[in-house]
């Protein structure tokens, strides 16, 4: 079993909608969580991170961690065909230096917004 | 704004050639990663270096992969001699540690 399971999709809604994606994870020693979005042929590009549980905003995205249930969720709301991309859940453990721990990754949702 | 710099962005190679890949983190980052992506997968982690010191290699297929960070700034991965399934995506990434990782453009491999 994987530590960090995230469905691959692929995903398609219209434009406008409200995109949840969603991962889970078996390991309790992650306290980061973290999203980013991958374009075709790109490197993954940071979204949002959040310590613990709770949600966190930022613009059309939200975050949210449940550490009980080993689950974390990203909305996005008013969803834009620009929003068309893989989005990779990433997760690491705790400390003042998260930084320096190893991000362990989901396989990513390809997401497409249909215009 | 910083960003982490890679080169080559694509690279095709013959198996058994060596291939090497470059990468140069924000200014200032002392954590580097490399990570390797296979087409439909996570990133996995092959190498971090802290400053010039490798910290963790554990996944790191020695016997045709190596890693440098000579001056702790820049990074070198190199693939002697490369096989079919070496062809992915090679990230580099770099932190201060207190904050989380970013990512280069990657370098894609192909190997035929």
């Amino acid at each position: 079993q994987k530590e960090v399971e995230q469905d691959p999709g692929p995903l398609s809604v219209p434009e406008g909608a409200i995109v949840s994606l969603n991962c889970t994870y078996s390991n309790s020693a992650f306290q980061y969580f973290m999203w980013y979005r991958q374009y075709s042929r790109k490197g993954p590009e940071l979204l949002m991170y959040t310590y613990s549980s709770g949600n966190k905003e930022d613009g059309r995205f939200t975050a949210q961690v449940d550490k009980s249930s080993k689950y974390i969720s990203l909305f996005i709301r008013d969803s834009q065909p620009s929003d068309s991309a893989t989005y990779l859940c990433a997760m690491s453990g705790g400390g003042d230096n998260f930084g320096n721990e190893k991000l362990t990754f989901g396989t990513g949702t390809r997401l497409t917004i249909i215009p | 704004e910083a960003e982490v710099a890679q080169s080559p962005r694509y690279k095709i190679t013959e198996k058994s050639q060596a291939v090497a890949f470059w990468c140069d983190p924000i200014s200032g980052h002392a954590t580097l990663y490399w990570y390797r992506q296979i087409l439909g997968q996570g990133p996995e982690l092959l190498v971090q270096f802290q400053d010039e010191s490798v910290v963790d290699d554990s996944q790191l297929p020695k016997d045709r992969f190596s890693a440098e960070r000579l001056k702790g700034v820049d990074s070198t991965l190199k693939i002697q001699p490369a096989e079919l399934g070496d062809s992915a995506m090679y990230l580099c990434a770099s932190s201060t540690g207190a904050d989380t990782q970013y990512f280069g453009p990657g370098t894609r491999l192909t190997v035929l």
